[in-house]
């Protein structure tokens, strides 16, 4: 079972680059959900998907566009990379939102020089 | 999301119980009380959530309270494997689309 599969695993980008992490995931979850991990912070919320063709911003999405054109793909992009996106995204689904289990992915670790 | 608030740091000895426990004070009537672990290097892994009434599961068993003000995750076994950052969340239920993790507390198993 795949699970949740994130791409990259590792980038270094530079300041004003931009890129595309990508999350697919084959349990046909209609929740899909990106977050970022700081140093001695928790995960926090960047944008969701509660299904094909639908996204909502969650507490930090500035600096960060996501489009859902299928159940399977949630990819999110950084358009302008700013040396404050250094960090780790995780992507996330289910099949209820928040409620259920989330699965999360490995992991993807972005550095911004 | 209500806050909740978790010891910064727990040791317990291979094989033996560990009780993690969550205060959680300003839980409203609706709100869910989950549990992850995130493991080195890796991403968060469900570990179990409930309501009201206690709940068990393959992983672990979550003791909450009658006046549901704190809750304890209980590891009835610690593995070497169980050494992670334990997040307790409260979660608003049905619509509910965002958990708020906190630092959550990290447990260091002893071989």
């Amino acid at each position: 079972n795949a699970g949740v599969t994130q791409t990259p695993k590792f980038q270094v980008l530079k300041t004003g680059q931009s890129m595309t992490l990508q999350c697919a995931q084959d349990m046909n979850h209609e929740y899909m959900s990106w977050y970022r991990q700081d140093p001695g912070m928790g995960l926090r919320l960047i944008h969701y998907s509660v299904g094909a063709g639908i996204t909502d911003q969650g507490e930090v999405p500035n600096g960060y566009n996501v489009s859902r054109s299928t159940t399977e793909d949630f990819p999110l992009r950084l358009l302008s990379a700013a040396p404050s996106q250094t960090s780790v995204y995780f992507c996330a689904s289910s099949v209820a939102g928040a409620t259920g289990e989330l699965f999360f992915g490995e992991g993807s670790r972005l550095t911004v020089l | 999301d209500a806050k909740t608030t978790q010891p910064n740091s727990m040791e317990s000895n291979e094989e033996e119980p560990v009780h993690l426990p969550c205060n959680h004070s300003t839980i409203s009537g609706t709100d869910y009380i989950h549990w992850y672990r995130q493991l080195p290097s890796q991403g968060p892994e469900y570990v179990i959530h409930g309501l009201t009434s206690n709940v068990n599961n393959r992983m672990a068993s979550l003791a909450i309270a009658e006046d549901r003000k704190s809750s304890t995750l209980i590891l009835h076994r610690a593995t070497l494997r169980d050494a992670a950052v334990y997040y307790c969340i409260l979660n608003e239920g049905a619509g509910s689309y965002q958990l708020t993790f906190g630092k959550g507390t990290k447990l260091s198993v002893i071989p």
